[in-house]
C-alpha cells in the first residue's frame, strides 16, 4: 500500500545532540513538507520541498535543516541550535494543488 | 499571508446528535482551497473533507458536510449522527490556488471534539 513513513516513531536527545528524523514516501509525490506539533499551537510548517535538490523555508526554520536527494525521502535533522525540540513532528506529502496532503504517522521527540 | 482561526478549543456532543465546529479564514487570494483534518488520539491526521472556493456548493462527505461563507470567510463543519469513533481533534486548514511554490497548508489551532455516550 502506499503511504508516508516516519520512522522512529519515539526518540528522545540529549542536550546538544543532533538527531534525524526519517520521513519516506512511495506515492511518487512530487511535495513533501514537515510540520511541528505542539499543544495549543496547531501544525506549524519547519520546511517544505516542491522538487527533488531543493527546499524552502517555513515559519519556524530555525534550529532545523533537511535535504531532498530522492523523490522518496525528507529527512528532517533537529540540530543542537533547536532550543525547544520537545514536540511532535509530522511528515506530509501532496500529489497537486487541491487535494491536501496526505500524513505520516509522526515521530515524537523528547530532550532528556 | 494565510490565517485560520478556530474559535473553540473544545467542543462535546451527544452520540447520535449534531455538532458544528466552526472556522474562520483570512486570506488575499482570490482563489483557495479550504480542508478539515481529524487527529484522533493515535495521531494519524486523516482528511475528512476539502472546498475550492470557487464553488458555490457546500461539500459533504457521508455524516460530515461544511457551510461555507465565502463573503465571511467562514468554513464551519457539521457531524451529523455523531459516532464514538468521532472524537478526536480537528483542524481547518486552507492554502492559495496559485500554483507554483504555494501548496503550503495553514492550519488553526484546533478543537478538541468530546463525543459523550
Amino acid at each position: 500500500d502506499g503511504g508516508i513513513t516516519q520512522s522512529p516513531k519515539y526518540l528522545f536527545r540529549k542536550e546538544g545532540q543532533n538527531v534525524t528524523l526519517s520521513c519516506e514516501q512511495n506515492l511518487n509525490h512530487d511535495a513533501m513538507y514537515w510540520y511541528r506539533q505542539d499543544p495549543g499551537q496547531g501544525l506549524r510548517l519547519i520546511y517544505y520541498s516542491q522538487i527533488v535538490n531543493d527546499f524552502q523555508k517555513g515559519d519556524i526554520a530555525e534550529g532545523y535543516s533537511v535535504s531532498r536527494e530522492k523523490k522518496e525521502s525528507f529527512p528532517l535533522t533537529v540540530t543542537s541550535a533547536q532550543k525547544n525540540p520537545t514536540a511532535f513532528y509530522l511528515c506530509a506529502s501532496s500529489i497537486a494543488l487541491g487535494y491536501g496532503y496526505t500524513f505520516g504517522s509522526g515521530t515524537r521527540l523528547t530532550v532528556v | 499571508a494565510q490565517t485560520v482561526t478556530q474559535s473553540q478549543p473544545e467542543m462535546s456532543v451527544q452520540e447520535a446528535e449534531t455538532v458544528t465546529l466552526s472556522c474562520t479564514y483570512d486570506t488575499s487570494e482570490s482563489d483557495y482551497y479550504l480542508f478539515w483534518y481529524k487527529q484522533p488520539p493515535s495521531r494519524q491526521m486523516i482528511l475528512v473533507i476539502r472546498q475550492e472556493a470557487y464553488k458555490q456548493q457546500n461539500a459533504t462527505e457521508n455524516r460530515f458536510s461544511v457551510n461555507f461563507q465565502k463573503a465571511a470567510k467562514s468554513f464551519s463543519l457539521k457531524i451529523s449522527d455523531s459516532q464514538l469513533g468521532d472524537a478526536a481533534m480537528y483542524f481547518c486548514a486552507s492554502y492559495p490556488n496559485s500554483g507554483g511554490s504555494n501548496y503550503k497548508l495553514t492550519f488553526g489551532k484546533g478543537t478538541l471534539l468530546t463525543v459523550n455516550p
